[in-house]
């Protein structure tokens, strides 16, 4: 089976940095995703990663290393909108390379 | 917006009931994927579907089954519900079945499902 370990909670200040780390063990890894949800909302697209390294899209940024099995989001410049909870998710031959089995959440949550 | 949607926004029923929730997925997205959120249990996915053909099941109970049509809506249909069945089903949908870019998966509002 497939098991993802993120932080519970993270906080972090306006305008500072914050990583939220993720790693997992799955058998035939496929590619990592990170979500973001605000409070009762539905889980919005961040980023994907199927291949070792940085993806940049704006202020967020995302990482993977397939050999460590780990990967994380990287947010900038934080904004008050920026809480909420983000979910890493992988994808996994066991389901099929589509499917995404996620971990239970990082909570942000930034302060003025 | 994503482009997915779902409907409805709430239900509240009773323990013992039988309801259907509706998914319309964005415009040419053939995949669709059911989703349960609980507070104890985060997100689990339940079933996915492709161009009308069941493709993956995962922690779905028999209680619970789906289908999707040819004009591409899905429909999860929960019966003898329990006061646990009580969580947010999301949709969601994707391009194609396998991996890559193309299977990047989009979530609707979600239904807000409560049993008492």
């Amino acid at each position: 089976g497939q098991s993802l370990e993120q932080p519970s909670e993270v906080t972090a200040v306006e305008g500072a940095i914050v990583q939220i780390n993720c790693t997992y063990q799955t058998s035939g890894f496929y590619g990592l995703s990170w979500y973001q949800q605000h409070d009762g909302g539905a889980p919005t697209f961040l980023s994907y990663n199927a291949l070792d390294g940085l993806e940049e899209t704006g202020r967020f940024s995302s990482f993977l290393s397939r050999s460590d099995s780990y990967g994380y989001l990287l947010l900038q410049e934080l904004q008050m909108k920026d809480s909420a909870s983000y979910f890493c998710a992988v994808r996994d031959l066991s389901s099929g390379y589509s499917t995404l089995t996620f971990g239970k959440g990082t909570m942000l949550l930034v302060s003025p | 917006d994503s482009g997915v949607t779902q409907t409805p926004k709430h239900l509240i029923t009773a323990t013992g009931q039988r309801v259907t929730l509706r998914c319309s997925p964005r415009s040419g997205d053939l995949s669709v994927y059911w989703y349960q959120q609980s507070l104890d249990q985060g997100l689990q996915f339940l079933i996915h579907y492709y161009n009308g053909e069941e493709r993956a099941k995962g922690n779905i109970l028999e209680r619970f089954s789906a289908q999707q049509f040819p004009d591409l809506h899905s429909e999860l249909n929960l019966s003898s519900l329990e006061l646990g069945d009580s969580a947010l089903y999301f949709c969601a949908s994707s391009v194609g079945p396998s991996g890559g870019a193309e299977s990047t998966q989009y979530f609707g509002p979600g239904t807000r499902l409560t049993v008492l």
